[in-house]
């Protein structure tokens, strides 16, 4: 079965610290995404990449990096967290045209 | 770029009954594809019922059914015979072959079943 896996369901982090949130999918997806969901925005998307070492960004990039060495792994990163990056953070992979597949998400907290 | 729309933040329906959640879209493509995903509390967003837009027959999955109205650029899903795991945000989204392989959401529309 399709499987996406984000590293953390909860993360509390305190602001200046440097975040990594990690995920993985095992379906060998060309195109990765992640995105933040906040209440009453729907998902806005950060990054994406649709290969390895390719990345594009989305409509929020401010304040994010992404690295993705491996078609199976795309990281997140907080380069210096804020609080107002406190959401949640969903990856999804994808192969071209088709469905999404979601992680869990992670719960970020910025304190 | 496209542009989704969902008008309705918040949805409830009694449960056993037909509940219907608005979506429209924007696009200039003749060819895209539309999705609609639920997220239940706290849990993992799944893909609910996808709609090519060359096809002219609306989807169905089960208790899920679209209406596409290609002209009107309308994306609707109803539910029939709720239930109360019905109960979850909904998202309608959209992609492309012209889209670098992005998707775009709506914002959400939070439906509740009432026992």
């Amino acid at each position: 079965d399709v499987k996406v896996t984000q590293s953390s369901r909860y993360l509390v982090k305190r602001t200046g610290e440097k975040v990594f949130l990690e995920c993985v999918q095992d379906m060998d997806h060309e195109n990765m995404f992640w995105y933040r969901q906040d209440p009453g925005l729907g998902l806005r998307l950060i990054y994406f990449s649709y290969d390895v070492k390719m990345k594009e960004k989305g409509d929020i990039p401010e304040g994010y990096s992404v690295s993705r060495e491996k078609k199976e792994r795309f990281s997140l990163i907080l380069e210096s967290a804020s609080t107002n990056q406190t959401s949640m953070y969903l990856c999804a992979s994808s192969r071209q045209y088709q469905p999404q597949h979601f992680g869990d998400g992670t719960r970020l907290s910025i304190l | 770029a496209q542009t989704v729309t969902q008008s309705q933040p918040e949805m409830s329906v009694q449960e056993a009954e037909t509940v219907t959640l608005s979506c429209t879209y924007d696009t200039s493509e003749s060819d895209y594809y539309l999705f609609w995903y639920k997220q239940p509390p706290s849990r993992q967003m799944i893909l609910v019922i996808r709609q090519e837009a060359y096809k002219q027959q609306n989807a169905t999955e089960n208790r899920f059914s679209v209406n596409f109205q290609k002209a009107a650029k309308s994306f609707s899903l109803k539910i029939s015979d709720s239930q109360l795991g019905d109960a979850a945000m909904y998202f309608c989204a959209s992609t492309g072959p012209n889209t670098g392989n992005q998707f775009y959401f709506g914002t959400g529309t939070s439906l509740t079943v009432i026992p």
